[in-house]
């Protein structure tokens, strides 16, 4: 079956460089989630979408921004790279938002380095 | 604004039934319990989610007690395999959208 693809899958950037992560979610899913996983941390909910509008923002630096897309791919951009910016960054789908089959698919992430 | 406590460690032996319980006291009556995994630094798997009723399905079962403001995860049979952080999560509704709370994971180890 079908997954929730991520890319790039890892990712080297140098200080107040720019970066942009990429989100396919599963074919029919309209509901698209970002989080943020620092070293040795739990994941932290950033932003989310559906139907392309953004639907919540959490702990999200005005540095980040996120769109969806046309054909429900989500990029997530992020500009002034901090070192503390270094983390696994993933994506989830869900293709029932609120419903009995709401449940997110998780992608394996993108593992960004700041350097 | 975390809604789950967890044991932040647990151990059990191959073959064994491993109990991860989960306190989520404050849960409101419509919000769902869900059980993810996460193996190293892969993306959080799916296990199990429910409501007030209990669950199972092929990888385990959820147990949540009738006031709700308790569950456990009930993996039957572990393996070295199961090792892995498991996060019992809340999802809320807030901001006219649904969203996981994450709490701080048991890291359960499965011994040979």
């Amino acid at each position: 079956a079908a997954g929730v693809i991520q890319s790039p899958r890892h990712l080297i950037k140098e200080k107040r460089e720019t970066a942009t992560l990429k989100c396919y979610p599963i074919p029919r899913h309209d509901t698209v989630y970002w989080y943020q996983q620092g070293p040795g941390q739990d994941p932290q909910f950033l932003i989310s979408f559906y139907e392309k509008m953004q639907s919540d923002k959490g702990s999200i630096p005005d540095r980040f921004s996120a769109q969806q897309f046309s054909d429900y791919h989500s990029e997530l951009n992020m500009s002034s790279l901090e070192l503390g910016d270094s983390a696994l960054y993933f994506c989830a789908s869900t293709p029932d938002r609120g419903g009995l089959l709401d449940i997110q698919y998780f992608g394996a992430g993108t593992r960004l380095s700041v350097l | 604004d975390a809604k789950t406590t967890q044991p932040p460690s647990m151990d059990c032996a191959e073959g064994r039934a491993a109990n991860l319980p989960c306190n989520h006291s404050t849960i409101s009556g419509n919000e769902y319990v869900y059980w993810y995994r996460q193996i190293h630094s892969q993306g959080p798997q799916y296990i199990i989610h429910g409501l007030k009723n209990n669950e199972t399905n092929e990888m385990a079962s959820l147990i949540i007690t009738e006031d709700r403001k308790s569950s456990t995860l009930i993996l039957p049979h572990a393996t070295l395999r199961d090792t892995a952080v498991y996060y019992c999560i809340v999802r809320v509704f807030t901001s006219g959208t649904y969203k996981y709370i994450f709490g701080t994971g048991t890291r359960l180890k499965v011994l040979a």
